[in-house]
């Protein structure tokens, strides 16, 4: 069955401070995984797109690792601020057609 | 800025209620998309389509209808609005094998 979990699925941080959010699926076959993030009663916005071949992309302070081989993706945040406080979901598509599969998402909250 | 508007940020309706959706798109899209996204569910596919008149369910389809009668434009009709329909609508679009483009959303609740 075709996956996309995310963990974990709150977390808390102070401003400043690194965090990293993963991301494991089971989609085959793969196209590509994007995340994005969607701040609280909005639509969510693209942050980074890796394809099969790529294993890290970076946006900003954002940077999203994959690992093809044990279908695993991360994003890492660097110096947070507290406009990161969002969710961030992981999407994972198959090769062609239009099926895409959504994480739940990781809820994030920086504090002051 | 390239954006996909939706036409509502909040709606209340009542149990019964016929409900439009609607959604725009400014990027020259062919492929247009409905979720709707639920505490602890992500996001759930409802229907989309590839071309004007083309439409395809989703994973959720059932309580819904859409149409699509230009390129730019996509509408999700709920035909007797019921409570389990409380949720937040998105629609999004994209190029075929791009990523998508999502609107800001409509939070519909059915009392």
């Amino acid at each position: 069955k075709n996956q996309v979990e995310q963990s974990p699925q709150s977390l808390i941080i102070l401003e400043g401070k690194n965090c990293t959010l993963q991301c494991n699926y089971t989609v085959s076959p793969f196209s590509n995984l994007r995340w994005y993030k969607q701040d609280t009663g909005r639509g969510p916005v693209s942050l980074t797109i890796m394809t099969f071949s790529e294993n890290t992309k970076s946006n900003g302070r954002y940077t999203a690792t994959l690992d093809a081989d044990t279908k695993q993706s991360s994003l890492h945040i660097t110096a947070s601020q507290l406009s990161d406080s969002a969710s961030y979901i992981c999407v994972v598509s198959h090769t062609g057609g239009f099926k895409t599969i959504f994480g739940a998402g990781t809820r994030l909250f920086v504090k002051a | 800025d390239v954006k996909v508007t939706q036409s509502s940020r909040y709606l209340v309706k009542r149990t019964g209620e016929k409900v439009f959706l609607e959604c725009v798109q400014d990027m020259d899209h062919e492929n247009m998309f409905w979720y709707r996204q639920d505490p602890g569910l992500g996001l759930r596919l409802i229907y989309f389509s590839y071309d004007v008149k083309m439409k395809e369910k989703g994973d959720i389809p059932e309580g819904y209808s859409v149409s699509r009668e230009k390129k730019e434009r996509f509408s999700l009709i709920l035909e007797s609005a019921s409570t389990n329909q409380t949720s937040m609508y998105l629609c999004a679009s994209s190029r075929t094998g791009e990523g998508y483009t999502f609107g800001s959303g409509t939070r519909l609740t059915v009392v």
